[in-house]
Formats: C-alpha cells, structure tokens, sequence
C-alpha cells in the first residue's frame, strides 16, 4: 500500500484538461515539494514537474503542477493520444528519510 | 546529456544474491546522491535507499537494511545495488535514479534492470 494516495484511474476525451491528485500526511507532502513521472508501457518514469509546478526543459506546457497543504495536483490541459500513461507523485519523507510514492493513476485518453 | 546505464536483467535462484550497475555519464558524478527503486510487476513504486557518490555514505530503507548494500566507483562513475538472499517477492525491475537538482525525489532514471526470482 503506497503511502501516498492517488486515483487508481483517470480519463478523458482529446482536448480536454484532466487532473489527478496526490495527497498524503504533514511529514511528507504537507512539508516537502512533489514531483511528478509519467510512465509510459515498458519504459522508465519521465520527469513531468519538480518541486511542485516547475517543468524541467523539455516538457510540455500542457503539464501543470500546484500544492495546497497535504495535497498536489498534476493538471494536463488540451489531453493527447500520447498522454496516455501512468502517473506517478512523490515526495521526502522527514519521518522515513527517504521517497515514498503515490500507487499511480492509469489515463485512458478515449 | 544526463545518461544513466544499468546492466543486463538477471535471473536468479531463491537465496541467491544479484548486484546491478548503473553506469552515470553526463554530469560529475559525485555531485548527485544516487537513489535506487523498485517497481514489482504491475505495482507501484518502492523506495529502496540511496548512496553519497562523495564519500559512499548510504542511508537504506527499514525494510532493506541487512539485505542490501550500495557501493560505488568513482573511477568510472558506476554505482552499484547488491540484494542477498533473494526471494520471489524480489521479482522486480530494479531503477537508478539520480537526486533532482532542485528536490531530493529523483529526476533522471535509469532504464531499468528486470530481476527475476525463480526456482
């Protein structure tokens, strides 16, 4: 069981803007900055936004992130085909001393 | 460009031990903590520690310590994961990550080396 808690699952038509959450406890989201992956079907995780909401070079605008207290939110504005993948958020944990992750949102772009 | 290399999947015997490279280039290597994570089929990710290229200084996570071991050569900008007495729930593809310049979860990852515990 991860520690912290994303929707299993995310859809959402060409165009539309989607947004999955990341939420968790005050040792790890409510006091470190979330970065988000995105997995694609047999490859290893992308970096899409660090540090809450900046984007690395590279990546998309299209790909937003935000925080407010103990929850993160990763926004996809105009979806594409491409898009589809799984999600991934994480974070420091003070307590742990290391990385937990969320479970992973699988999107389906229909 | 950031590159991080693992070596070869492995398949490997109950109790058995499995020691996977990760090769850095692109970047000084003992500039960047190095983590390493787990991912089992179909499942999310595990955090499973990470190495101070500068110095070798490693913390592991609770559920590791005792079985796994983080090394690295600075000579050629290779850190390495050795897992002992492996079990079948150790059947994983198992990731390098470097520490983000800017947070301490990772940014570039490695492609991945796939263990599998079988007898």
């Amino acid at each position: 069981q991860s520690v912290l808690t994303q929707p299993p699952s995310a859809s959402g038509t060409p165009g539309q803007r989607v947004t999955i959450s990341c939420s968790g406890g005050s040792s790890y989201v409510g006091t470190n900055t979330v970065n988000w992956y995105q997995q694609l079907p047999g490859t290893a995780p992308k970096l899409l936004i660090y540090t809450n909401n900046q984007r690395p070079s590279g990546v998309p605008d299209r790909f937003s992130g935000s925080k407010s207290g103990t929850s993160a939110s990763l926004a996809i504005s105009g979806l594409q085909s491409e898009d589809e993948a799984d999600y991934y958020c994480a974070a420091w944990d003070d307590s742990l001393n290391g990385v937990v992750f969320g479970g992973g949102t699988k999107l389906t772009v229909l | 460009q950031v590159q991080l290399v693992q070596s070869g999947a492995e398949v490997k015997k109950p109790g058995a031990s499995v020691k996977v490279s990760c090769k850095a280039s692109g970047y000084t290597f003992t500039d960047y903590y190095m983590h390493w994570v787990r991912q089992a089929p179909g499942q999310g990710f595990e955090w499973m520690g990470w190495i101070n290229p500068n110095g070798g200084g490693t913390i592991y996570a609770q559920k590791f310590q005792g079985r796994v071991t983080m090394t690295r050569d600075t000579a050629i900008s290779t850190a390495y994961m050795e897992l002992t007495r492996l079990r079948s729930d150790d059947t994983a593809v198992y990731y390098c990550a470097r520490r983000g310049r800017e947070s301490l979860p990772p940014d570039y990852w490695g492609q991945g080396t796939l263990v599998t515990v079988s007898s």
